[in-house]
């Protein structure tokens, strides 16, 4: 069965850095594409960041650009979503998300892990 | 960046009828690389349609996806007291990937 559990969402001063973990079971990592979408509080989806199963290649949203950096640890069966200079638009659930073999779009989901940022 | 815009925003049915969601891009998505996800309140998305007209594993054949270029129709036929919901759509052709801003199918 695959899951998906996410870790390290927190309360988060703006300007402040947060690192998510997701860890994953029940396939073989390291063949998948994964990704970080996000969604606001009443909001619809947002697609903030993807890599491919080597972890060679990133895609980010651009409002994330420069901020967000995606990466994996196929030893570890594990994704992360470093956030740097959070800011209070920022604040939403984070999913982790399983590609489609190398695809982006997304056939398993987390449940989610809760970043909030305000003073 | 390819905009996602589904329409209606809400849609208002009852159960046995057949529903039909929108979804239309502001570019060509390459390769008809489009998704279908339907999101229940304090659930994760769940995927429904990939290529724009196959459904995943474990989606009833009441849901189908047809489409290309710009313009992309999910259809439920019957709806069934479950399938209240959000529906959102999903470019995956191109990047930055970007999803379109839901459709709430309530009941009537």
């Amino acid at each position: 069965e695959v899951q998906l559990l996410e870790s390290g969402g927190d309360l988060i001063q703006p300007g402040g850095s947060l690192r998510l973990s997701c860890a994953a079971s029940g396939f073989t990592f390291s063949s998948y594409a994964m990704g970080w979408v996000r969604q606001a509080p009443g909001k619809g989806l947002e697609w903030v960041s993807g890599i491919t199963a080597s972890g060679s290649s990133t895609y980010d949203a651009d409002s994330v650009k420069g901020r967000f950096t995606i990466s994996r640890d196929n030893s570890m069966n594990t994704l992360y979503l470093q956030m740097n200079s959070l800011r209070a638009e920022d604040t939403a659930v984070y999913y982790c998300a399983k590609g489609h073999n190398w695809q982006h779009y997304f056939d398993y989901w987390g449940q989610g892990t809760l970043v909030t940022v305000s003073s | 960046e390819i905009v996602l815009t589904q329409s209606p925003g809400t849609l208002s049915l009852s159960p046995g009828e057949r529903a039909t969601l929108s979804c239309r891009a502001s570019q060509s998505v390459s390769s008809s690389y489009l998704a279908w996800y339907q999101q229940k309140p304090g659930q994760a998305p769940r995927l429904l349609i990939y290529g724009a007209v196959s459904r995943a594993s474990g989606i009833p054949d009441r849901f189908s996806g047809i489409g290309s270029g710009t313009d992309f129709t999910l259809t439920i036929s019957r709806l069934e007291p479950e399938d209240f919901a959000v529906y959102y759509c999903q470019q995956y052709g191109s990047s930055p990937r970007s999803f379109g801003q839901g459709t709430k199918l309530e009941i009537k």
